[in-house]
């Protein structure tokens, strides 16, 4: 089945640790987001990216690093500089080479500093 | 500074009503606006969309306009139904941009039975 797979679906990190939050999408998309939510401020977008190679800072990039060396993936990297990290993170992409607007997203992961 | 604005937090209708969803926006690069639900702890689903050239778009129970020269978009959902209950949020691509694409805060939509 096609479709974008995060993971894990729950993470648990110490303060001060880098961890690595996985987007994989097998639909043959061309540009790839990462989006924070947290209560009452809808969704906020981290880093997005239209090709392999190449990515740009969204609106709340601090704290935060991604790569895109292959064209399904897109990891995000929340390190120890994030002040605030726990919140539910989105990836979802676009196949604008087909023309598509739409995003699909993935379920999200639920990172939780303790 | 908010792109994409969605006044009003939450919403509550009566099944069989009309559920009007607004959003403005801020941005004239904008070139798409898109529509989505989410359920708590899930992705957003997409709902419909429409083009800054168009202002309708229908698809089923679902119909978005678009008022270009005072930045406003709204989706009606006729008739609401309680499978509709969820938040939805309104999008707009930044055709200018790479392509950014930005959220609003999000409506929380109650149908009540």
């Amino acid at each position: 089945d096609g479709g974008i797979t995060q993971s894990p679906k729950y993470l648990f990190r110490k303060e001060g640790q880098n961890v690595t939050l996985s987007c994989e999408q097998n639909l043959n998309h061309d540009a790839m987001y990462w989006y924070r939510q947290d209560p009452g401020q809808g969704l906020r977008l981290i880093y997005y990216s239209q090709i392999v190679n190449d990515f740009q800072k969204g609106d709340i990039a601090e704290g935060y690093s991604v790569s895109r060396e292959k064209k399904e993936s897109f990891p995000l990297t929340v390190t120890s500089a994030q002040k605030n990290p726990t919140a539910f993170y989105l990836c979802a992409s676009i196949p604008y080479q087909a023309g598509g607007t739409e995003a699909f997203f993935g379920q999200g992961t639920r990172l939780t500093v303790v | 500074d908010q792109q994409v604005k969605q006044n009003s937090p939450s919403l509550s209708v009566q099944e069989g009503r009309i559920s009007i969803l607004n959003c403005d926006y801020t941005n004239s690069m904008f070139d798409y606006f898109l529509w989505y639900k989410k359920y708590p702890a899930e992705g957003p689903t997409f709902l419909i969309s429409i083009s800054s050239i168009k202002d309708k778009n229908e698809d089923g129970r679902f119909t978005v306009f678009l008022n270009k020269s005072a930045k406003h978009l709204s989706l009606h959902i006729v008739p609401s139904q309680p499978g509709d209950s969820a938040v939805y949020f309104c999008a707009a691509r930044d055709g200018g941009s790479n392509y950014k694409l930005t959220f609003g805060k999000g409506t929380l939509l109650t149908v009540n039975p």
